[in-house]
Order: structure tokens, then sequence, then C-alpha cells
């Protein structure tokens, strides 16, 4: 397929444990984004990369998240020590540039639940 | 502070009916996005918008933005159970590529 996929599409965990969320973009896309969906709500952004590097972080929500992107590709969205707030669907979402009119085209999302 | 204000927040309807969703801010946007989504999906993008007062149109659906670049509106004529589905703004504020979403409109098109 050539859109954007995530893994895993639905993550349930403890209060406390460490998650991992994984996003695959359209290949040769430079930058990717991270969301965050509230039930039924408008997206919060979280993070954004260009190429390997994030010239924007801030959107994450505090030092318990943090986001790595390896070979220009894959990213990497961590979570430590999940709260219950941490409780969303997470989207990722790829694009060529960054310029008004470039086209973000987004991942099915992982929706997190934490008990 | 909400940066985008979309009302309403839900909307029920018969089909057939008309509808407008209205997408307001005090900011000025280089651009503004408007996108579906629905259950269990990412958003999609229908159609962005770059002109103070273009308008748009993608078959019944009609796209305005505001003449100050500071609003938006999306109508829908003859609306069927197919439009079903959350509508969302989105505008950019910096050259990131980073998007400031309004809080959604949820449409329900009955039959």
């Amino acid at each position: 397929g050539a859109g954007v996929s995530q893994s895993p599409s639905n993550k349930v965990t403890e209060k406390g444990k460490d998650v991992e969320l994984r996003c695959d973009p359209i290949s040769g896309h430079t930058a990717l984004y991270w969301y965050r969906q509230s039930l039924g709500q408008g997206l919060e952004f979280l993070i954004y990369f260009q190429g390997n590097s994030a010239p924007d972080k801030s959107g994450l929500p505090s030092d318990r998240f943090s986001a790595e992107r390896t070979g220009g590709s894959v990213s990497t969205l961590t979570i430590q020590r999940t709260q219950q707030e941490d409780s969303a669907v997470y989207l990722c979402a790829s694009s060529s540039g960054t310029s008004g009119t470039d086209t973000q085209y987004f991942g099915p999302g992982t929706r997190l639940t934490v008990l | 502070t909400q940066l985008l204000e979309q009302s309403p927040q839900f909307l029920s309807i018969q089909e057939g009916e008309n509808l407008t969703v209205y997408c307001n801010s005090s900011s000025v946007f280089s651009s503004l996005q408007w996108y579906r989504q629905e259950p269990g999906e990412g958003p999609v993008l229908l159609v962005t918008v770059v002109t103070g007062g273009e308008v748009k149109k993608l078959k019944r659906l009609t796209f305005q933005f505001g003449d100050a670049r500071k609003d938006s509106s999306l109508h829908i004529t003859a609306a069927q159970p197919g439009d079903t589905g959350l509508y969302l703004c989105a505008a950019r504020k910096s050259n990131t590529g980073k998007l400031i979403f309004g809080q959604g409109t949820t449409l329900q098109v009955k039959p």
C-alpha cells in the first residue's frame, strides 16, 4: 500500500507502563507529524519531523513523551510511565513539503487505552 | 483558548436538508483546510483555500474563505447519509506545516 501506516492499531496498557507507537510514512515524504485526538474532538499537534530532526516539539505534553525518526522514514512515539489521561487516538501524518498548500496524509491512528 | 472555533459541534439532519458549518478565529491565516474523518480512520483532506474571499466547490460541498482570511465556512447542499462524519477545519500558524485544528463538527445525516 502507498499510504501512511501505523502500528499497533489498538494498544491497551496498564498505568505506569511504557508504550511505543510506530508510524511508516509515505515513501519519499520528508515531513512527518504526530497528533493526538481525544474522543470526537479535533487533533492536537505533538511533534514535527523534517528528515530525522525535530524542529518543533512544542506540542509534547510532558517529558514522558518522546519521538524519534530514523533514516528519514519510520518514526516511533514513546510514552513512558503512561497515565490514564494519555488515553487517546495517536495519529501520524506525512507530507512531501511544508508549504501552506501541501497535503498531509494521515494514517488510521493507534487507539491507546491506559487502564 | 481554542485558536479555531467550529460551530456547531454536533448536527443531526434529515437527508436532503442543507447545512453550514463555520470555522472562526481572531488570527489571520495564509491558508485554511477542511478535512473529513470517518470512524477508525485518519482525516482526509477535502479542500485548501488560500485567497481571501475564495470560494471552492466540490460536488455538493461549497467552501468559502473569509475576506480577511480569519474565518471559513462549509456548506453542504442536499445532504446524504454518506456525508455523515466528523468535519474538521485546520490552519497553519507557521512555516513548519504544523496544523492547528478546530474541535470538529460531527454531522449525522438520517435517511
